[in-house]
């Protein structure tokens, strides 16, 4: 069955530093991979998409980044500021419809 | 005015009792989902309504029941409540199937005691 991992010790970062994100997965091909970040007691908000036939994707201060062959995406937070500090969650999506995988998601902590 | 609405927030209950959850969407989205998300942060799926039409029911026991009376609805009924069940139950909505951004809801936190 397929496996998502996400590192599930939490990332402490410096504020200002980049902060960088893995999600690897197994026993699947996504044809979409979606990022997530929940806050706690709260539901997940979207934050970016990424086809299977793209490498690259950013928006403002995120870029997602997506290779099919080491499948894994990598999510990263460039000036990161304590308010990013929350749980980012990974989520592939195959080619039958409505069905996402998540993986459990990583916890960022970024210090001021 | 809040996008993606679930009642209750908090639900504490017995084993063996019966409860609902509801999911309101204002989005006008086709798609609906329940997710069920565990103490370990995982988030998995359990349905997904188009138009009202259950389309995924993913080895969920048959003690929980959907009902979706129309497309900005969807209900999750649970019968014999069991200790495994408390976690934290998310609806989310989509535009409609698939390759969408999923809206979630602020989840409904179950303790089954």
């Amino acid at each position: 069955s397929q496996k998502i991992e996400q590192n599930s010790e939490a990332l402490n970062i410096q504020e200002g530093k980049t902060a960088t994100l893995t999600c690897n997965y197994t026993n699947y091909s996504p044809a979409y991979l979606q990022w997530y970040r929940q806050d706690p007691g709260r539901g997940p908000v979207f934050l970016l998409l990424i086809r299977e036939n793209e490498k690259e994707k950013r928006k403002e201060r995120l870029k997602v980044t997506f290779d099919t062959t080491l499948k894994q995406s990598l999510f990263h937070i460039t000036a990161s500021q304590p308010a990013d500090s929350a749980t980012y969650l990974c989520a592939l999506e195959g080619y039958n419809f409505n069905k996402f995988y998540f993986g459990s998601g990583t916890k960022l902590n970024v210090k001021p | 005015d809040t996008a993606v609405s679930q009642t209750p927030k908090y639900l504490v209950t017995q084993m063996g009792n019966d409860k609902s959850i509801k999911c309101e969407q204002n989005l006008g989205h086709d798609t609906m989902y329940w997710y069920k998300q565990d103490s370990k942060k995982f988030l998995k799926i359990m349905f997904s309504y188009n138009n009202k039409e259950l389309i995924i029911n993913e080895t969920v026991p048959n003690r929980f029941s959907p009902k979706s009376p129309d497309k900005a609805h969807l209900n999750l009924h649970i019968n014999s409540l069991e200790l495994g069940d408390s976690a934290v139950y998310f609806c989310a909505s989509e535009v409609a199937g698939g390759r969408e951004t999923q809206y979630f809801g602020p989840g409904t936190r179950l303790l089954v005691l």
